[in-house]
């Protein structure tokens, strides 16, 4: 199995730029989430989504969106650009009943995201 | 919103000493996961604790849960090259979501 996979590992984007950051998971988890972290700090959610059809903001998704439309992908758009979004994004899922979260989260490798 | 610190920001030791995070919490946590993130890498899930006063051991690393389930800690013993990273403790008891702490960046000098 290859866990949860990002794409792509690193990107330069101008300002005012748009791009696509892709998440896949073949773990069949129900659970899917979008990190940012920036250098030296920690993690900070940006959206998160329970199933398909189902998504949620987390405490950083200004200038972000999200889709869920299988159980699968979950992949984050970034709309024009800022130098503000440079960071790395890490895509994570765990599988869980109801809303308590008790399992493991599995990370991707991340995305390396600058913005000059 | 609810908040978990970790003490201390950053460490530095000696190749062979040992090491100790700590995770405080202001309310109290249901269940507490342990993350650790190596340079350049992301975070690996090491352990999960549920129970008051619950001690868990993985090789150099021993994981203990306050009685009052309102904090948490990681020690290393003999600390090794490897063990260079950040750890981060995640507080389960939100709906849905993680609460990552802050997370402890150790160094390691050899």
């Amino acid at each position: 199995n290859a866990g949860v996979t990002q794409t792509p590992k690193f990107r330069i984007l101008k300002i005012g730029q748009s791009m696509t950051l892709q998440c896949t998971q073949d773990m069949n988890h129900n659970y899917m989430y979008w990190y940012r972290q920036d250098p030296g700090m920690g993690l900070k959610l940006i959206y998160y989504s329970v199933g398909a059809g189902i998504t949620d903001k987390g405490e950083v998704p200004n200038g972000y969106n999200v889709s869920r439309s299988t159980t699968e992908d979950f992949p984050l758009r970034l709309e024009l650009a800022a130098p503000s979004q440079t960071s790395v994004y890490f895509c994570a899922s765990s599988y869980s009943v109801g809303m308590r979260v008790d399992q493991p989260q599995h990370f991707g490798d991340g995305t390396r995201l600058s913005i000059l | 919103g609810q908040q978990v610190m970790q003490i201390p920001q950053y460490q530095h030791v000696q190749e062979g000493e040992d090491f100790t995070t700590y995770c405080n919490s202001s309310t109290t946590l249901s269940n507490i996961q342990w993350y650790k993130q190596r340079p350049g890498g992301h975070p690996v899930f090491l352990i999960q604790l549920v129970k008051s006063g619950e001690v868990k051991k993985q090789k150099r690393l021993t994981f203990q849960f306050g009685e009052a389930k309102k904090n948490s800690s990681l020690h290393i013993t003999a600390t090794q090259t490897t063990d260079v990273g950040t750890y981060f403790c995640a507080d389960t008891s939100g709906t849905y979501k993680y609460i990552f702490g802050t997370g402890t960046r150790l160094k390691v000098l050899a």
